[in-house]
Order: structure tokens, then sequence, then C-alpha cells
């Protein structure tokens, strides 16, 4: 079953922009992360935050975590060409013995246009 | 190796033939996760491994899936009697974590084809 849920579905900025993207999860954490994938293959990682940090950045990417409404936002400024892609947020839950199971949303395709 | 490597790339079968996806993760990495990804969608979790303690199967769809890691390194995912469903792309990750929560590596995935 999935714990994570992004909205929006889909997302589509000019260059420049900057994108948000929301993920709201169901139970208990010990951290979240965010992926990218592109083109349908590989993903890979943009940034971990725990579950007693509030705030990280990243380069361009500023990510929030709020537990007590289980949420998290992905921020990208000035977006670029390049950033076109699919975002996935991924929960390890802090339940049974799953401890470090990583449990993915459906993501958010995102559209930048040059 | 550089990084985690799944073996095939790409594989068509016929209905009901029994298929083998493999994944070589980082070395030294504890925890070896499999998912599934159908067209367009989200991951969804199939079975995870971590050292020696027995495996998270919790999200294999059915009795036709299965999954083996020898050595604490290797794994083989196994699918019998494959039906059109489970065509897919089949991605395997790899994570250094003796607890909960580090970032995984993922390879390129296998897209299974079912025909």
């Amino acid at each position: 079953s999935q714990q994570g849920e992004e909205d929006p579905q889909a997302l589509s900025i000019q260059e420049g922009e900057n994108a948000t993207m929301n993920c709201s999860y169901k139970t208990s954490i010990n951290n979240l992360q965010w992926y990218r994938q592109n083109s349908g293959r590989g993903l890979v990682h943009l940034i971990l935050i725990r579950s007693n940090e509030r705030e990280k950045h990243s380069g361009r990417l500023r990510v929030t975590l709020d537990t007590s409404k289980k949420s998290s936002s992905l921020l990208i400024t000035a977006s670029r060409a390049a950033d076109t892609a699919s975002y996935f947020c991924a929960t390890v839950p802090n339940y049974g013995g799953s401890q470090g199971n990583l449990i993915f949303g459906k993501g958010t395709k995102l559209s930048v246009k040059p | 190796g550089a990084g985690v490597s799944q073996s095939p790339s790409n594989k068509v079968t016929e209905k009901g033939k029994d298929v083998e996806l493999r994944c070589d993760p980082i070395s030294g990495h504890t925890a070896l996760y499999w998912y599934r990804q159908s067209l367009g969608q989200g991951l969804e979790f199939l079975i995870y491994f971590q050292g020696n303690s027995a495996p998270d199967k919790s999200g294999l769809p059915s009795d036709r899936f299965s999954a083996e890691r020898t050595g604490g390194s290797v794994s083989t995912l196994t699918i019998q009697r494959t039906q059109q469903e489970d065509s897919a792309v089949y991605l395997c990750a790899s994570s250094f974590t003796k607890s909960a929560g580090t970032e995984a590596f993922f390879g390129q995935g296998t897209r299974l084809t079912v025909v």
C-alpha cells in the first residue's frame, strides 16, 4: 500500500518560476525523502528530512516537514527546463518490523517550459 | 560496482512463462528493495531485505512472486506463470542502513512485457 500522496499530480510552469509540490502521509515516520525520476527509469535521491527537523535546504531545493499535519512540501526555486521530471516523496514508517522500509507516493509530474 | 545494476534491462516473455530478474546492489549495502512501476504510476512496494533479518514480503501481489537474496548481496525476483498484468518496470534499490532511513540508490530497472 502507498503511504504518501503527492499533490498536484501534474504541474506545468515556465522556466524561472518556482515549483511547489506537496506530500501527505498517513502513519508516524522516521524520515521523509524526495526523489526525482526521469523517463520512467531509475530514481535519484534529492533530499532527506528527519522527523525532528522542520526545514532543510539543498541548492535550489527547500523541503519542509510538518509532522502534526503529516505533510511535506518540496520547493524548487528558479526552475529550469532540465528540472522536468517526476518527483516522488517516500516515507520510512516508524512502526512494526518495517523500520527502514521506503514507501513511495504516486508522484508529481513537473513540466518546465523554456 | 559503481551503482545498482539490474539485468536484463528489457524482457519480453510469453504469458505463462517464468521470468527471473536480477539485482546487484552496491557493495556493502545491507538493505535491498524491489518495487514495481506501471506506466505513469507510482512505485508499488514488493519486498524489502535488511541484513540477515527475515524479509518484509508484505507487498508481493500473489504467490507467483518470490524473491531471494543470496549471501546478503545479489537478489533475484522470480515471477512464475506470468500474466499480462505483470507487465511493468521492476526497480531495485539498495541502501546502507543499520536502522531506519538513509538514501536509497536505484538501478535503471527491468522493463517486463508479457505478451
